[in-house]
């Protein structure tokens, strides 16, 4: 099992460019979530998919959009990369218990992103 | 907004200290889960307590839940060099979406 898988590792984008980040997970999770991390500071939900086909924003979802591809696949793209993106993307994935309670999350290495 | 607050910010004792850190979070919940994150690696679970627990151990791991006190802690006995990271606590809220919330976190230093 390789859990969650993150391409790329690292990235540099010019402002304006656009990128895709990909996510896969081989642990037949209902659930995934993208996060982006900044410095001195803890995660923050950008958008999550609560199960295959289904999409929803986070706490900060501007300037972003996502595609949940199947239920292994879930991919966040930047259409147009500004400097405040720079930061570490986290994928994530987790099942629900049948009480519907968030169990654990298992997470990916993570994307280094740097938009210049 | 963050839901779950770690106290302190930072932490830093000599190897074989106990390490406590606290969560505190605003409203009712699910569970509440701790992760532990090595410097430039993705987070890793560490141990879940649901709402009508009280107390969980997993290992050198001794996790506490006041749910009146809306308050948790991650206790860390014997540390070692090891255990050097930061520490977030994260809640799954009663009748919130399907995600959990995570707190900004505490950076343990353990020193040899």
């Amino acid at each position: 099992n390789a859990g969650v898988t993150q391409t790329p590792k690292f990235q540099v984008l010019k402002t304006g460019q656009s990128m895709t980040l990909q996510c896969a997970q081989d642990m037949n999770h209902n659930s995934m979530y993208w996060y982006r991390q900044d410095p001195g500071m803890g995660l923050r939900l950008i958008y999550y998919s609560a199960s295959e086909g289904t999409t929803d924003k986070g706490e900060v979802p501007n300037g972003y959009n996502v595609s949940r591809l199947n239920k292994r696949e879930f991919s966040l793209r930047l259409e147009s990369a500004a400097p405040s993106q720079t930061s570490v993307y986290f994928c994530a994935s987790s099942t629900t218990s049948g009480g519907n309670y968030r169990e654990t999350q298992y997470f990916g290495p993570g994307t280094r992103l740097l938009v210049l | 907004s963050q839901q779950g607050e770690e106290d302190p910010q930072a932490l830093s004792i000599q190897e074989g200290e106990n390490a406590t850190m606290n969560c505190s979070y605003k409203t009712s919940i699910n569970n509440l889960q701790w992760y532990r994150q090595n410097s430039g690696r993705g987070l890793v679970h560490l141990i879940l307590i649901r709402s009508n627990e009280r107390e969980k151990h997993s290992g050198r791991l001794r996790v506490t839940l006041d749910t009146s006190k809306k308050s948790s802690s991650l206790l860390i006995t014997a540390s070692r060099a090891a255990d050097t990271a930061s520490y977030f606590c994260a809640t799954d809220s009663l009748g919130g979406a399907q995600k959990l919330v995570f707190g900004q976190g505490t950076r343990l230093t353990i020193n040899p």
